[in-house]
């Protein structure tokens, strides 16, 4: 267990709509960062943030938002949701946000989605 | 940009040892780093390499030489639960300073009796 949650851990969903991802990540991490994992792409960065502020983008969709809160958790919203979509979606997190060590990044369980 | 070549499919028999290489093209490296995955499952920190040479946890090592962006994962006495897919990925500099994993497509591992 990494000590990062993450809910809920299936989504079954249709095209076109929305869904959000939430993630807490481990007591005294600041650093979330959101991972998209499909079949054929691997794991793809799409965002990160330290401490309430967007750090970093990797691929990430105009229709995918996220956002850190005051508490440190994070929760990922997918909108105008495609087939192509469908993956597993991992949050991550890690005490600091630059070079400093600690260096790894704790994974969550993941949220599966699917869209049909 | 950022690329990673691993192999996509190691098979190994329990007992030996297998090597899994990553190749990697990246502006403003900062460390080559390993990560294990079962099916399904959220991936694990191994190990990670910021300068030149051999690191070894137990039956894990990982080399990393800077000069030719090459690194690889050294797994020594097989046991059948290292079945699993093994992540390379660098941590890279990007331009508004975040420091964001990008990983390899990953190899599969089979350890077969």
């Amino acid at each position: 267990d990494s000590g990062v949650t993450q809910t809920p851990k299936h989504l079954i969903t249709a095209t076109g709509q929305r869904v959000t991802l939430r993630c807490s990540p481990r007591s005294g991490d600041l650093s979330v960062y959101w991972y998209q994992q499909s079949l054929d792409q691997g794991l793809q960065f799409l965002i990160h943030y330290y401490n309430g502020e967007e750090r970093a983008k990797g691929n990430i969709l105009e229709r995918f938002s996220a956002q850190q809160f005051p508490d440190l958790h994070s929760e990922l919203n997918l909108s105008s949701l495609e087939l192509g979509d469908s993956a597993l979606y991992f949050c991550a997190s890690s005490v600091g946000a630059t070079g400093d060590l600690p260096y790894e990044q704790y994974f969550g369980p993941g949220t599966r989605l699917t869209v049909t | 940009g950022q690329s990673l070549e691993q192999p996509s499919e190691v098979t190994a028999v329990e007992g030996a040892i297998v090597q899994i290489n990553c190749t990697y093209q990246t502006s403003g490296f900062y460390g080559l780093s390993w990560y294990q995955q079962h099916d399904g499952g959220a991936p694990t920190f191994l190990s990670y390499n910021a300068l030149d040479g051999l690191e070894e946890t137990g039956r894990f090592s990982s080399f990393l030489s800077r000069s030719d962006s090459y690194g690889y994962l050294l797994l020594q006495e097989l046991q059948m639960k290292d079945s699993a897919s093994y992540f390379c990925a660098v941590r890279d500099r990007d331009s508004n300073s975040g420091y964001a994993l990008n990983f390899g497509k990953g190899t599969s591992l089979l350890v077969t009796p």
